[in-house]
């Protein structure tokens, strides 16, 4: 298996622009987690989704963030209009139910700059 | 609520050097207490993890944790540290329904040569 894949790996846009992140899970996870980690406050779980549908956006941080899974093999993660308090880097892990261990894989995260 | 704790922002030792990283957790059960470790510029990979059994659990690349229920602590220790091993290290406790990672603050982990 590939791994949980996000694209793109880095990510530079100017203040207002429109940012969109995209992840992959792993083939026949049915759970998919998107964290930010910032210097100031670590690792924080944004959002999770479960059979596509989203279960618990709390750790959302504000309405220009939005997040979707149209299919069980994709999700994305919008902002708009991005800030440059938005600067971080987003990871997105998958997992699969029933199973003992509750592993989260993670993707290789995606680096956001924005100016 | 369920937190994780690591004490330690950051860690110097000398390469062969042993190596103690400190995390506390706070959880009302029995919890499943997982270390990553993070590269520069790189995801984020298990090391190990614990979830019932044998409290001192091994792990990938030499590392081994030691459960103590009497302390509320998970420690990661290696005897032997590499100049590959400088990386950032996560201590996080599996919470709330979709047993969803809640991290530590990380502890970044230098190798003197």
């Amino acid at each position: 298996d590939a791994g949980v894949i996000q694209s793109p790996r880095h990510e530079v846009t100017e203040m207002g622009q429109e940012v969109t992140l995209r992840c992959k899970p792993i083939s026949g996870h049915d759970y998919l987690f998107w964290y930010r980690q910032t210097m100031m406050r670590g690792l924080e779980l944004l959002i999770y989704f479960n059979n596509n549908v989203p279960i618990d956006d709390s750790g959302m941080p504000e309405d220009r963030f939005s997040a979707k899974m149209p299919n069980a093999s994709f999700s994305t993660l919008k902002i708009q209009p991005s800030e440059p308090r938005d600067s971080a880097v987003y990871f997105c892990a998958s997992r699969i139910s029933g199973s003992s261990y509750n592993e989260q894989f993670f993707g290789p995260g995606t680096r956001l700059t924005v100016l | 609520a369920q937190s994780v704790t690591q004490p330690d922002i950051h860690i110097t030792v000398s390469e062969g050097a042993s190596l103690e990283l400190r995390c506390n957790y706070s959880y009302g059960a029995t919890p499943y207490l997982f270390w990553y470790v993070q590269s520069p510029g790189q995801g984020l990979q298990l090391l190990l993890k614990y979830f019932s059994g044998d409290t001192l659990v091994q792990g990938i690349k030499g590392f081994e944790a030691e459960f103590k229920r009497s302390q509320s602590s998970f420690n990661l220790r290696k005897p032997s540290v590499h100049w590959s091993d400088a990386a950032e290290y996560f201590c996080a406790v599996l919470s709330g329904s979709a047993r969803q990672l809640t991290f530590g603050s990380g502890t970044q982990l230098t190798v003197l040569p």
